[in-house]
């Protein structure tokens, strides 16, 4: 199985601010990975697939970038509603494998 | 907007086999190009992907669970299932089921979880 190692795996930030969650993957998964949002109590949301695509109707201050083993989260101006465990996916190669996950939590 | 639905006993015995249903709405579960998948998430723990199946009836599960794991589909019901047999402990969590855009797209659509507990 591939495994997904995310960092940080807790982070602070204020609103307003920009913040970079990163994703490694043990082997090379192409352009084969997604980022999810979950809130607590509620089910995953698929922010970004394809590495960099947008999922329809996600804030555009959400981006993806990467290729390969390497993988990035941005979100370029963190608003209330942003506070969440965020995970990455990877989707190239079955099984199916997820990060372990990387709580965003108020400053 | 394709909607899907969980249900089943929140509460298996162990070494008895755990039953669920997703129940797909707002969309035919026999739509072309879409497969659907079983994800489970432990207590306070992170995601393990379990299995898909297509409308066809052809299934991929992960090896981790293989051996345990029925995923079936219903098409004139527009439903799916999962079935874990010999159940322990270390299978209590929350199930969802999912949608899958392709084989390798991710998951687009969630349904909104169940908590199953393993407990006598």
């Amino acid at each position: 199985d591939i495994q997904m190692t995310q960092s940080p795996s807790s982070l602070s930030a204020s609103v307003g601010h920009r913040v970079t969650i990163t994703c490694r993957a043990s082997q090379g998964i192409r352009n084969g990975l997604g980022w999810y949002q979950q809130i607590p109590g509620k089910a995953p949301k698929r922010l970004i697939y394809a590495a960099s695509s947008l999922q329809s109707g996600v804030p555009s201050r959400f981006s993806g970038s990467g290729s390969g083993t390497e993988f990035t989260l941005t979100i370029s101006s963190l608003q209330p509603e942003d506070f969440a465990t965020y995970y990455c996916l990877q989707h190239n190669s079955y099984p199916w494998t997820f990060g372990q996950g990387t709580k965003v939590e108020i400053k | 907007q394709v909607q899907l639905q969980e249900s089943g006993p929140g509460l298996v015995k162990p070494s008895q086999t755990l039953s669920l249903i997703c129940t797909v709405s707002g969309g035919s579960i026999s739509s072309g190009g879409y497969y659907w998948s079983w994800i489970r998430q432990h207590p306070g723990k992170g995601l393990e992907w379990i299995g898909y199946i297509y409308y066809s009836g052809s299934t991929y599960y992960n090896p981790s669970l293989k051996s345990r794991v029925i995923i079936s589909v219903d098409t004139s019901k527009n439903q799916f299932s999962l079935k874990l047999s010999s159940v322990t402990a270390a299978d209590t969590a929350v199930y969802y089921c999912a949608r899958q855009d392709g084989l390798y797209y991710g998951l687009d659509v969630w349904g909104q979880g169940t908590t199953v507990t393993v407990s006598s």
